[in-house]
């Protein structure tokens, strides 16, 4: 099984709509990251999370909110999605040092 | 800030070719250095790492070394393989807040 899944995978939703993304992680890691990825841009970085009571604002975080349910758990949600929030989302988790990131599958988002 | 510039692509190799894909970072202070992978429709994962200056990562028949005199990581790899088509994203860590910054990737193609 992987170790850092996303669901929903692919998405499709409509302007105005709110809709969560959820991750969750099997490798007890208490550091927590949720990026997106455009063409071009590479990936930015929306929040983090260094354990279930820290949350911080990432480069891009307007728009967005999150939820750090458990060790395990992180959610993102788009509140009033807008199209230009289409696009490739990644949640990944590290460790205390935090020097390497396993990244889930990642969740393709379309915002019509 | 810190950031991380790499070549834009497509990269368009034949298979066995010699591949170098350039990345310079500017940092303060002594950053650790990556290469993720990112293959069709997967997330990204951790080619190889460097911690200090002079130190070279290697993984899968790519390496690379931490040039701190002139900011660089290079990929290289002797002879690439179609199986090496993938998008190819430098990342630095920033101590002062243990996040990963990354480069805009460089998608490579290697064609039989």
């Amino acid at each position: 099984d992987a170790d850092v899944t996303q669901t929903p995978r692919n998405r499709i939703t409509k302007t105005g709509k709110r809709i969560m993304l959820e991750c969750s992680q099997t490798k007890g890691h208490d550091r927590m990251y949720w990026y997106r990825q455009d063409p071009g841009l590479g990936l930015r970085l929306i929040y983090y999370s260094f354990d279930v009571k820290d949350i911080n604002k990432g480069e891009i975080s307007d728009g967005y909110s999150v939820s750090r349910q458990a060790q395990a758990k992180f959610s993102l949600s788009l509140e009033s999605a807008i199209p230009n929030q289409t696009a490739l989302y990644f949640c990944a988790t590290s460790d205390l040092l935090g020097y390497e990131q396993y990244f889930g599958p990642g969740t393709r988002l379309t915002v019509t | 800030g810190n950031s991380v510039t790499q070549m834009e692509g497509p990269v368009t190799l034949s298979e066995e070719a010699f591949l170098t894909i350039n990345c310079t970072y500017t940092a303060t202070g002594y950053p650790s250095l990556f290469w993720y992978v990112q293959y069709p429709g997967e997330g990204l994962q951790l080619l190889l790492k460097a911690t200090k200056a002079d130190d070279k990562g290697s993984n899968k028949g790519f390496e690379a070394t931490y040039r701190k005199e002139t900011t660089s990581f290079h990929l290289e790899k002797g002879s690439v393989q179609v199986s090496d088509s993938a998008v190819y994203f430098c990342a630095l860590s920033d101590r002062g807040t243990d996040k990963l910054i990354f480069g805009t990737g460089t998608r490579l193609q290697v064609f039989p």
